[in-house]
Formats: structure tokens, C-alpha cells, sequence
């Protein structure tokens, strides 16, 4: 089984809708990651949570969401999804060791969505 | 925040032939990331280099940091069609370990032709 896991894998919605993105991961880490990708402009961080109680946004976090339901589980939303949120979004782990710790982050599979 | 310059953006490589992709950084480097994404997957870590001079290799891809240049360059020798995909690099936004996110280069596509 994968250890980070998304849902959906894909995804069509209209604009004005919400939306949810889900991750799972069986890694036992406690930082989690939301990226997108769109074309050209590579990966981009979203928020990011260190536990529980701790999420911090990122470079692009308008129009976005998250909640941090347990530890092994970190879900993106969409309040009001607009086309130009349309991109491939990806989860991520990481492990804590030390602040300054050098620690590669897992990446799941991705979600595909596209706002009509 | 760092930002991360690649090249190029795409190459077309000879099966068999070597090659090498660069990632260059608008503040110093103090570790850097390695990650290949197939199109429209998941991103899988190859390898990652925490000090000036440091290489690591891994199979036919080998990866330097120059700390001085600002730079890490990623070599893969006698390239194979597994070889095909987006190379990206990717530094910690604030702290060297990324415990804060990570930034990425736009990433490098690679085909190999048979």
C-alpha cells in the first residue's frame, strides 16, 4: 500500500463550488504539505502543518483551506473554486528529527482538478 | 525566499549519451533536493546534498552542490529510457532543511530518444 495517499485522484467541478482534497499517510510523520502544480511555474507550497494545532500558510494560500484532522491526516479545501485553481495538487510528509534537519518530504500521487 | 533556476528547461538525449541538468539559486544553498517527476505522477526523491562539494550518486545519476556558485548539477551517465521524466530541484524556502515547505525549480523535461 502507498504510504502517502490522495483523494480524488481526479477531479471536475464548476466554479462557485467547494471542494475538498483529502491526504492520508501511514509514514507516522507530522509534517504535512499541500503543493500545486501548474504548468510552467513548477510546484508551489499552499500551507503546511507541523502537528495538530500548528498550520502555517504558504506562497499562494488565497482561496484555499486546510484542516489537520489527526496526525496522519491532512485535507485542502476549495470554498469557492475558480478556474485558475485549476492544476495538479500533491501531499506531502516529512519527518521531524531537529529544526534544522535536512529530511527528504514523501510525496503522494497527486489530484488532478480542473474548475469549469 | 530562495528561488531556483533550471537548464535547461527541456533536452532531447540520445539513448546512451550523458547529460547533465543544472539548478542555480538566487541565495546561498545550504542543501538541495533532487526529485523526478513522471508526467502527470507523483514527485520521487532521488537524492539530497547538504554541504559545499558535497556528491551522491545513486545508480547511473550522480548530484553535486557547489555552495559558492550558488549551484547543483545533476549528471546522469549512459542514458536509458527509464531516464525519461521531469527533473526537479528544490531547496527549503527559509531553512536549509525545508522544514518550512520547499521552493521548486520550474523542473527540466527529459526524453530519450531510442
Amino acid at each position: 500500500d502507498a504510504d502517502v495517499t490522495q483523494t480524488p485522484r481526479n477531479r471536475i467541478t464548476k466554479t462557485g463550488k467547494r471542494i475538498m482534497l483529502e491526504c492520508s499517510q501511514t509514514k507516522g510523520h507530522d509534517r504535512m504539505y499541500w503543493y500545486r502544480q501548474d504548468p510552467g511555474l513548477g510546484l508551489r507550497l499552499i500551507y503546511y502543518s507541523f502537528d495538530v494545532k500548528d498550520i502555517n500558510k504558504g506562497e499562494i494560500s488565497d482561496g484555499y483551506s486546510v484542516s489537520r484532522q489527526a496526525q496522519a491526516k491532512f485535507s485542502l479545501s476549495l470554498e469557492s473554486a475558480i478556474p485558475n485553481q485549476t492544476a495538479l495538487y500533491f501531499c506531502a510528509t516529512s519527518d521531524f528529527k531537529t529544526a534544522t534537519s535536512y529530511n527528504e518530504q514523501f510525496f503522494g500521487p497527486g489530484t488532478r482538478l480542473t474548475v469549469l | 525566499s530562495q528561488e531556483l533556476e533550471q537548464s535547461p528547461q527541456s533536452l532531447i538525449v540520445q539513448e546512451g549519451k550523458n547529460l547533465t541538468i543544472n539548478c542555480t539559486s538566487s541565495k546561498t544553498l545550504y542543501g538541495l533536493y533532487w526529485y523526478k517527476q513522471k508526467y502527470g505522477e507523483g514527485l520521487i526523491f532521488l537524492m539530497m546534498l547538504q554541504k559545499g562539494g558535497e556528491e551522491k550518486s545513486h545508480e547511473k545519476i550522480t548530484a553535486k552542490l557547489d555552495e559558492k556558485k550558488q549551484q547543483s548539477s545533476l549528471h546522469i551517465t549512459a542514458s536509458q529510457p527509464s531516464h525519461a521524466g521531469i527533473y526537479l530541484c528544490g531547496a527549503g524556502r527559509y531553512s536549509g532543511g525545508g522544514a518550512d515547505g520547499l521552493t521548486f525549480g520550474k523542473g527540466t523535461h527529459l526524453i530519450i530518444q531510442p
